[in-house]
Protein backbone atom coordinates (compact mmCIF):
# COMPACT_ATOMS: atom_id res chain seq x y z
CA UNK A 1 0.00 0.00 0.00
CA UNK A 2 1.35 3.72 -0.58
CA UNK A 3 2.17 5.58 2.02
CA UNK A 4 4.01 8.18 3.71
CA UNK A 5 6.93 7.89 6.29
CA UNK A 6 8.54 10.51 8.07
CA UNK A 7 11.59 9.91 9.70
CA UNK A 8 13.06 10.16 12.59
CA UNK A 9 9.74 9.68 14.97
CA UNK A 10 11.79 11.34 17.49
CA UNK A 11 14.76 13.90 17.56
CA UNK A 12 16.28 15.72 20.47
CA UNK A 13 18.83 18.49 18.88
CA UNK A 14 20.59 21.15 20.83
CA UNK A 15 20.78 24.97 19.66
CA UNK A 16 22.49 26.18 16.92
CA UNK A 17 22.84 22.71 15.10
CA UNK A 18 21.32 22.06 12.15
CA UNK A 19 19.15 19.26 11.85
CA UNK A 20 16.91 17.78 8.82
CA UNK A 21 13.63 15.45 8.97
CA UNK A 22 12.75 13.08 6.38
CA UNK A 23 9.71 12.91 4.07
CA UNK A 24 9.10 9.55 1.60
CA UNK A 25 5.94 9.46 -0.11
CA UNK A 26 5.39 6.34 -2.40
CA UNK A 27 2.00 7.75 -3.55
CA UNK A 28 3.36 9.40 -6.54
CA UNK A 29 2.46 12.75 -5.89
CA UNK A 30 2.90 16.26 -6.59
CA UNK A 31 2.35 18.43 -3.96
CA UNK A 32 4.41 17.79 -0.71
CA UNK A 33 3.93 20.10 2.51
CA UNK A 34 5.78 20.82 5.59
CA UNK A 35 3.23 21.66 9.01
CA UNK A 36 3.98 22.06 12.39
CA UNK A 37 1.91 21.53 15.52
CA UNK A 38 1.72 23.60 18.46
CA UNK A 39 -0.80 23.64 21.13
CA UNK A 40 -3.42 26.03 20.74
CA UNK A 41 -1.85 26.89 17.15
CA UNK A 42 -3.37 23.93 14.93
CA UNK A 43 -0.97 22.97 12.01
CA UNK A 44 0.84 25.90 10.13
CA UNK A 45 2.20 25.55 6.65
CA UNK A 46 6.02 25.74 7.01
CA UNK A 47 6.90 25.08 3.04
CA UNK A 48 5.86 23.38 0.58
CA UNK A 49 6.34 22.17 -3.17
CA UNK A 50 4.46 21.56 -5.92
CA UNK A 51 7.11 19.20 -8.15
CA UNK A 52 10.29 18.76 -8.68
CA UNK A 53 12.43 21.49 -8.56
CA UNK A 54 9.39 23.50 -6.98
CA UNK A 55 9.68 25.09 -3.37
CA UNK A 56 6.97 28.04 -1.66
CA UNK A 57 7.67 29.77 1.27
CA UNK A 58 4.35 29.01 4.14
CA UNK A 59 3.04 31.52 6.61
CA UNK A 60 5.98 29.99 9.54
CA UNK A 61 9.11 29.30 7.31
CA UNK A 62 11.63 31.27 9.56
CA UNK A 63 14.75 29.00 9.83
CA UNK A 64 13.62 26.44 7.25
CA UNK A 65 14.42 25.08 4.26
CA UNK A 66 13.58 22.72 1.61
CA UNK A 67 14.37 21.05 -1.44
CA UNK A 68 12.87 18.68 -3.89
CA UNK A 69 14.94 16.73 -5.83
CA UNK A 70 12.31 13.67 -6.92
CA UNK A 71 9.00 12.99 -6.47
CA UNK A 72 8.90 11.05 -3.55
CA UNK A 73 11.20 13.27 -1.35
CA UNK A 74 10.80 16.54 0.68
CA UNK A 75 13.17 16.99 3.34
CA UNK A 76 12.92 19.77 6.17
CA UNK A 77 16.10 21.24 7.06
CA UNK A 78 16.71 23.85 10.01
CA UNK A 79 19.36 25.61 9.70
CA UNK A 80 20.77 26.47 12.83
CA UNK A 81 17.54 24.67 15.31
CA UNK A 82 16.10 27.40 18.20
CA UNK A 83 13.80 26.66 21.44
CA UNK A 84 11.10 27.56 19.76
CA UNK A 85 11.20 25.18 16.86
CA UNK A 86 10.45 22.73 19.81
CA UNK A 87 7.14 21.38 17.99
CA UNK A 88 5.48 18.32 16.23
CA UNK A 89 6.39 18.00 12.72
CA UNK A 90 4.40 16.49 9.95
CA UNK A 91 4.72 16.31 6.28
CA UNK A 92 1.69 15.46 4.08
CA UNK A 93 0.83 15.16 0.39
CA UNK A 94 -2.23 15.56 -2.24
CA UNK A 95 -2.88 14.53 -5.34
CA UNK A 96 -2.82 16.97 -8.35
CA UNK A 97 -5.37 19.96 -7.87
CA UNK A 98 -7.05 17.56 -5.56
CA UNK A 99 -7.33 18.66 -1.92
CA UNK A 100 -7.18 16.04 0.34
CA UNK A 101 -3.75 15.54 1.95
CA UNK A 102 -2.47 11.89 3.69
CA UNK A 103 -0.19 12.82 6.85
CA UNK A 104 3.20 10.65 7.80
CA UNK A 105 2.84 10.03 11.71
CA UNK A 106 5.43 12.90 12.50
CA UNK A 107 8.49 13.62 14.04
CA UNK A 108 8.14 15.33 17.85
CA UNK A 109 11.50 17.78 17.59
CA UNK A 110 12.84 18.92 21.27
CA UNK A 111 15.80 21.40 20.79
CA UNK A 112 17.71 22.04 24.21
CA UNK B 1 -4.51 37.14 10.88
CA UNK B 2 -6.21 33.85 11.51
CA UNK B 3 -8.21 32.71 8.71
CA UNK B 4 -10.26 29.93 10.07
CA UNK B 5 -11.01 30.06 13.56
CA UNK B 6 -12.12 27.26 15.24
CA UNK B 7 -14.62 26.43 18.49
CA UNK B 8 -14.63 25.09 20.94
CA UNK B 9 -11.06 24.29 21.82
CA UNK B 10 -12.21 20.95 23.70
CA UNK B 11 -15.25 19.25 24.09
CA UNK B 12 -16.92 16.65 26.44
CA UNK B 13 -19.66 14.67 25.57
CA UNK B 14 -21.48 11.69 27.17
CA UNK B 15 -22.00 8.42 25.20
CA UNK B 16 -24.64 9.13 22.63
CA UNK B 17 -24.40 12.43 22.46
CA UNK B 18 -23.82 14.84 19.95
CA UNK B 19 -20.82 16.81 19.24
CA UNK B 20 -21.20 19.98 17.56
CA UNK B 21 -17.49 21.61 16.18
CA UNK B 22 -18.31 25.14 14.87
CA UNK B 23 -15.73 26.55 11.92
CA UNK B 24 -15.41 30.11 10.61
CA UNK B 25 -13.71 31.50 7.76
CA UNK B 26 -12.76 34.62 6.16
CA UNK B 27 -11.04 34.37 2.52
CA UNK B 28 -13.66 33.85 0.03
CA UNK B 29 -11.24 32.27 -2.25
CA UNK B 30 -11.38 28.98 -0.48
CA UNK B 31 -13.36 26.45 -2.26
CA UNK B 32 -12.97 22.77 -0.33
CA UNK B 33 -13.50 22.52 3.00
CA UNK B 34 -12.49 19.11 4.92
CA UNK B 35 -12.41 18.07 8.99
CA UNK B 36 -9.74 15.85 9.68
CA UNK B 37 -9.68 13.73 12.72
CA UNK B 38 -6.32 12.56 14.76
CA UNK B 39 -5.87 10.29 17.24
CA UNK B 40 -2.51 10.56 20.01
CA UNK B 41 0.72 9.71 18.03
CA UNK B 42 -0.86 9.95 14.72
CA UNK B 43 -0.89 12.98 12.16
CA UNK B 44 -4.67 13.73 11.05
CA UNK B 45 -6.72 11.82 8.73
CA UNK B 46 -9.55 13.40 6.82
CA UNK B 47 -12.79 12.55 7.83
CA UNK B 48 -15.57 14.03 6.08
CA UNK B 49 -14.83 17.15 3.22
CA UNK B 50 -17.76 19.77 1.76
CA UNK B 51 -17.73 22.02 -1.44
CA UNK B 52 -20.12 25.35 -1.04
CA UNK B 53 -22.18 24.54 -3.85
CA UNK B 54 -23.97 22.28 -1.06
CA UNK B 55 -25.28 23.44 2.29
CA UNK B 56 -25.03 19.58 4.10
CA UNK B 57 -22.99 16.28 3.74
CA UNK B 58 -23.92 13.31 5.86
CA UNK B 59 -21.40 10.34 6.14
CA UNK B 60 -22.57 7.82 8.83
CA UNK B 61 -22.43 9.39 12.24
CA UNK B 62 -20.73 12.31 11.01
CA UNK B 63 -22.71 15.51 9.26
CA UNK B 64 -21.07 18.46 7.59
CA UNK B 65 -23.33 22.01 7.46
CA UNK B 66 -22.47 24.74 5.52
CA UNK B 67 -23.52 28.12 5.38
CA UNK B 68 -21.97 30.17 2.68
CA UNK B 69 -23.36 33.63 3.25
CA UNK B 70 -21.93 33.33 6.99
CA UNK B 71 -18.70 31.80 6.06
CA UNK B 72 -19.07 29.40 8.90
CA UNK B 73 -19.11 25.53 8.96
CA UNK B 74 -19.90 22.84 11.18
CA UNK B 75 -19.30 19.28 12.13
CA UNK B 76 -22.29 17.64 13.71
CA UNK B 77 -20.97 13.84 15.68
CA UNK B 78 -24.20 11.77 16.10
CA UNK B 79 -24.45 9.01 18.59
CA UNK B 80 -21.38 10.01 19.94
CA UNK B 81 -18.90 7.41 20.81
CA UNK B 82 -15.73 6.79 22.92
CA UNK B 83 -13.59 5.48 20.10
CA UNK B 84 -14.32 9.18 18.77
CA UNK B 85 -12.25 11.07 20.92
CA UNK B 86 -9.79 12.44 19.21
CA UNK B 87 -8.88 15.99 17.74
CA UNK B 88 -10.44 17.31 14.84
CA UNK B 89 -9.36 20.01 13.04
CA UNK B 90 -11.46 21.82 10.09
CA UNK B 91 -9.65 23.51 7.34
CA UNK B 92 -10.47 25.43 4.50
CA UNK B 93 -8.69 25.17 1.05
CA UNK B 94 -8.10 27.10 -1.87
CA UNK B 95 -4.85 27.56 -4.17
CA UNK B 96 -4.26 23.56 -5.38
CA UNK B 97 -4.63 21.78 -1.95
CA UNK B 98 -2.96 24.42 0.22
CA UNK B 99 -4.66 24.14 3.48
CA UNK B 100 -5.42 26.47 6.47
CA UNK B 101 -6.31 24.60 9.58
CA UNK B 102 -8.24 25.85 12.92
CA UNK B 103 -6.69 25.03 16.09
CA UNK B 104 -8.66 21.97 16.64
CA UNK B 105 -10.88 20.83 18.85
CA UNK B 106 -10.24 18.10 21.29
CA UNK B 107 -13.24 15.87 22.21
CA UNK B 108 -13.73 13.09 25.06
CA UNK B 109 -16.39 11.22 24.39
CA UNK B 110 -17.22 9.85 28.17
CA UNK B 111 -18.45 6.22 28.43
Amino acid sequence: DAEITQSPRHKITETGRQVTLACHQTWNHNNMFWYRQDLGHGLRLIHYSYGVQDTNKGEVSDGYSVSRSNTEDLPLTLESAASSQTSVYFCASSEGAAEKLFFGSGTQLSVL
Amino acid sequence: QQQVKQSPQSLIVQKGGISIINCAYENTAFDYFPWYQQFPGKGPALLIAIRPDVSEKKEGRFTISFNKSAKQFSLHIMDSQPGDSATYFCAAVANAGKSTFGDGTTLTVKP
